[in-house]
């Protein structure tokens, strides 16, 4: 069975230093690996995907995300934190050849001036 | 990417109504997904639509409760039967992008509140 485990409810970063929320999973077959973001009364807004390639993905915003197979993790990073990154993130994965895609409970990020 | 509009945007609702969200994508696509946000929770799919078949649910999401129409590769209808509390939550459609199904595009939201 898919299943996505964000450990943590909320990161706190000050403004210009680094982030990461983290993201583990399980999937039968190849995953397809992907992160959303939540802003306050608004949809989700696709950050970005890993389905092949190279381990590290660059998306939207400034993210990125890098897959490691071994530890079944895909992370979402950014170099530098702003104060709109603030929103709701969550991790999603998708078995290949399934069409169902399970998504993480979300993890809060507040980024502090 | 696909521009997906729903109505209402938000509604509050008397215990044993029903409500109906619509959903409209500004192309064609084959499949559409409806999901629940229940407050402070992740996203739950109930359902698959595609156009000219029946809804496939999710395990703990009946037909009766959450009945689905699907009547053309743009629209789609989801319906919210005999309200409790319980059922407020945001409720969310989405679509894939293209013939590639990889990420998904999602809906502004329809927020119900049931009193």
């Amino acid at each position: 069975a898919q299943s996505v485990a964000q450990p943590e409810d909320q990161v706190n970063v000050a403004e210009g230093n680094p982030l990461t929320v983290k993201c583990t999973y399980s999937v039968s077959g190849n995953p397809y690996l992907f992160w959303y973001v939540q802003y306050p009364n608004r949809g989700l807004q696709f950050l970005l995907k890993y389905i092949t390639g190279d381990n590290l993905v660059k998306g939207s915003y400034g993210f990125e995300a890098e897959f490691n197979k071994s530890q079944t993790s895909f992370h979402l990073k950014k170099p530098s934190a702003l104060v709109s990154d603030s929103a709701l993130y969550f991790c999603a994965v998708r078995g290949d050849g399934g069409f169902k895609t399970i998504f993480g409970a979300g993890t809060r990020l507040f980024v502090k001036a | 990417s696909a521009v997906i509009s729903q109505k209402p945007s938000r509604d509050i609702c008397q215990r044993g109504t029903s409500l109906t969200i619509q959903c409209q994508v500004d192309s064609q696509v084959t499949m559409m997904f409806w999901y629940r946000q229940q407050p402070g929770q992740s996203l739950t799919l109930i359902a698959t639509a595609n156009q000219g078949s029946e809804a496939t649910y999710e395990s703990g999401f009946v037909i009766d409760k959450f009945p689905i129409s699907r009547p053309n590769l743009t629209f789609s209808t989801l319906t919210v039967s005999n309200l409790s509390p319980e059922d407020s939550s945001i409720y969310l459609c989405s679509v894939p992008p293209g013939q590639a199904y990889n990420e998904q595009f999602f809906g502004p939201g329809t927020r119900l509140t049931v009193l």
